[in-house]
């Protein structure tokens, strides 16, 4: 059975970098055609999709985010990674990570889900 | 990329059937069938409902159904439950290559 489980640190300052690493188990995240993702949630807000990697090359991300944001998998380590560079309050958030179904020849919505990792960022 | 736009709240009461619309653009649920829904209990990560507009991933009880009209995705949930009451999201895939969430609804089983 499939599962993921976010890690990294709880509390980041204004203007650093976050860094998040999500560990897959039970099976490996460069088998298959899968895209794999982040999508956090703010306090008390709603979804938002941070970005997504195909695990044949390709990465998408949150226009509003792009600019700062770095999304890569680690097949070593079996891992997806999540980098934010020049993080303010407002990236204060719970990140999921996820890996989207696949049917036909499109992905969809992510039907495997990691417990999430909340991160404050507070000086 | 804009929100698409959902209620912030509907209800109802055990037993009865309640639609959840979300409004896109002609840029995301209008030009694609990519379009997912979401249930969400309080502290927990979402759970898949729908994908592809109206399919249901295996485990997901026929209570809950997908549809879309132009521009406008709908979730049916029937025979209302008392776990039901969850907030529900709807997303979909932009012509953008991105990805767009619905602002989410809150549904509360009177």
């Amino acid at each position: 059975q499939l599962q993921l489980q976010e890690s990294g640190p709880g509390l980041v300052k204004p203007s650093e970098t976050l860094s998040l690493t999500c560990t897959v188990s039970g099976g490996s995240i460069i088998s298959g055609s899968y895209y794999w993702g982040w999508i956090r949630q703010a306090p008390g807000k709603g979804l938002e999709w941070v970005g997504t990697i195909y695990n044949r090359g390709s990465t998408y991300y949150n226009p509003a985010l792009r600019s700062r944001l770095t999304i890569s998998l680690d097949l070593s380590e079996n891992q997806l990674s999540l980098q934010l560079a020049s993080v303010t309050a407002a990236d204060t958030a719970i990140y999921y990570c996820g890996r989207h179904l696949t049917y036909g020849d499109h992905y969809y919505g992510m039907d495997v889900w990691g417990q999430g990792t909340t991160v404050i960022v507070s000086s | 990329q804009s929100v698409m736009t959902q209620p912030a709240s509907v209800s109802g009461s055990p037993g009865q059937a309640i639609t959840i619309p979300c409004t896109g653009t002609s840029n995301d649920i209008g030009s694609y069938n990519y379009v997912s829904w979401y249930q969400q209990h309080p502290g927990k990560a979402p759970k898949l409902l729908i994908f592809d507009v109206s399919r249901r991933p295996s485990g997901v009880s026929h209570r809950f159904t997908g549809s879309k009209s132009g521009n406008t995705a709908s979730l049916t949930i029937s025979g209302l439950q008392p776990e039901d009451e969850a907030d529900y999201y709807c997303t979909a895939y932009t012509t953008y290559s991105t990805w767009v969430f619905g602002g989410g609804t809150t549904l509360t089983v009177l």
